[in-house]
């Protein structure tokens, strides 16, 4: 089936700085949606990005999904410690009839 | 509450035993989804049901685990006979149809099972 590649598992920064996640296909995903973890939480559903070379931005937050749609980013700016969770990149094949495909997510851990 | 209920939170079985987990949709949701997460991993798909209906279970393991949405009541995921690997949180999730239709998925709180 289809996988999606996730990168980096764990990303260490000071808050304040900046970060982005890497969600990588080898094939061409029909639309891409972004989910956002807490630790013991539940995936909470961010984004969806359908259309190649989209941008949308949620204030500190940036989504791509390249113009290729086989990889798609995640980048936050000025990060606070209300960002700490693990972020999932997870594709929908469109036009079948299973669930999304998750990425392995990314760990972001902040020091304050 | 109009969210995706789970219950129990959490679950402990002894090796052998029988797991019942149970999903009730968001209200108006006729699309469930049940996902098994490791710990430090993503979520694995297992199985999309709707009402009376098992659409994909490709995600499933072949022994042991069935999943059922009936009428009314419920989504089950069952567990029979579990085994320590068995030991996971299990999470639901629900749209209003299927997602290729660009539709996000709404998830529980999940289910954590721990097998003695």
């Amino acid at each position: 089936g289809q996988q999606v590649m996730q990168i980096p598992q764990y990303q260490h920064v000071q808050e304040g700085e900046d970060f982005t996640t890497y969600c990588n296909s080898s094939t061409t995903l029909s639309n891409i949606q972004w989910y956002k973890q807490r630790p013991g939480g539940h995936p909470v559903f961010l984004i969806q990005l359908v259309k190649s070379g989209e941008v949308k931005k949620q204030k500190r937050l940036t989504f791509q999904f390249g113009e290729a749609k086989k990889n798609s980013s995640l980048h936050i700016t000025a990060t606070q410690t209300t960002d700490v969770g693990t972020y999932f990149c997870a594709e929908g094949t469109g036009g079948g009839a299973d669930g999304l495909t998750f990425g392995k997510g990314t760990h972001l851990i902040i020091q304050p | 509450n109009a969210g995706v209920m789970q219950n129990p939170r959490h679950l402990v079985r002894r090796r052998g035993q029988e797991a019942r987990l149970r999903c009730s949709p968001m209200k108006g949701h006729s699309h469930v989804y049940w996902y098994r997460q490791l710990p430090e991993e993503g979520l694995k798909f297992m199985v999309y049901l709707q009402k009376e209906n098992i659409i994909d279970e490709s995600g499933m393991p072949k022994e042991r685990f069935s999943a059922e949405f009936p009428k009314e009541g419920p989504s089950i995921l069952r567990i029979q006979q579990v085994v320590r690997g068995d030991s996971a949180a299990y999470f639901c999730a629900s749209s209003p149809r299927q997602s290729y239709s660009n539709q996000p998925q709404h998830f529980g709180d999940g289910t954590r099972l721990s097998i003695l």
